[in-house]
């Protein structure tokens, strides 16, 4: 079953600590993201990857940061610069673009963090 | 201006009938249109996607898209309880490769 997987699906953080979040695809995608969603607002972006071993900054990179170091996974490390932490994580993948269009993004389950 | 605008709702909408959700968006050079529901405390699920102007239709649902006035809908027909969730809207902008702007959503509540 070609899919996202994020692990884990609950995830709590202490004081000062480091926490890093899974994402795993098997769906043969370049591109993978790194969102956050807060209770009632959209999507933001705070990290993307269009290949291996290369990422770019989103919207909100700040005390977040990622590596790409095989096409499959893309795991995310808050860390403790990042004060505001507690959110719904979530992972997405998509094809390269096809010309001037982009192709669609499927979403893993996400990942929600809280602080303790 | 937020990039990608959304009424939140909640839109309610008796089963049967049809829900009609609107998107705006501020880049003109926008080419690539994205709709996704999300059911609560559940990931994004994609519905629909649309590059032309014009209407495209998938089952039940129908995405229509205006570029001159920059705006995208998704009409959902013989809407079912099955329906409520929030809608999500997503825009690409001219200079962002693989990236999408989101809006914040419209709740849509079908009512038995």
């Amino acid at each position: 079953d070609g899919g996202i997987t994020q692990s884990p699906k609950y995830l709590f953080r202490k004081e000062g600590q480091n926490v890093t979040l899974s994402c795993e695809q098997n769906l043969n995608h370049d591109a993978m993201y790194w969102y956050r969603q807060d209770p009632g607002q959209g999507l933001r972006l705070i990290y993307y990857s269009q290949i291996v071993n290369d990422f770019q900054k989103g919207d909100i990179a700040e005390g977040y940061s990622v590596s790409r170091e095989k096409k499959e996974s893309f795991p995310l490390t808050v860390t403790s610069a990042q004060k505001n932490p507690t959110a719904f994580y979530l992972c997405a993948s998509s094809p390269m673009m096809t010309g001037r269009y982009n192709q669609p993004q499927h979403f893993g389950d996400g990942t929600r963090l809280s602080i303790l | 201006q937020k990039e990608v605008e959304q009424n939140s709702g909640p839109l309610s909408v008796p089963e049967g009938a049809i829900a009609s959700l609107n998107c705006t968006y501020s880049d003109r050079g926008s080419q690539s249109f994205f709709w996704y529901r999300q059911y609560s405390g559940k990931s994004p699920e994609l519905i629909m996607f649309i590059y032309s102007n014009g209407d495209k239709e998938d089952g039940r649902f129908t995405a229509q898209l205006n570029k001159a006035s920059q705006y995208v809908s998704l009409l959902i027909r013989d809407s079912q309880p099955s329906d409520s969730a929030t809608y999500l809207c997503a825009v690409n902008g001219r200079d962002s490769w693989g990236k999408l702007q989101f809006g914040a959503g419209t709740q849509v509540v079908v009512t038995p």
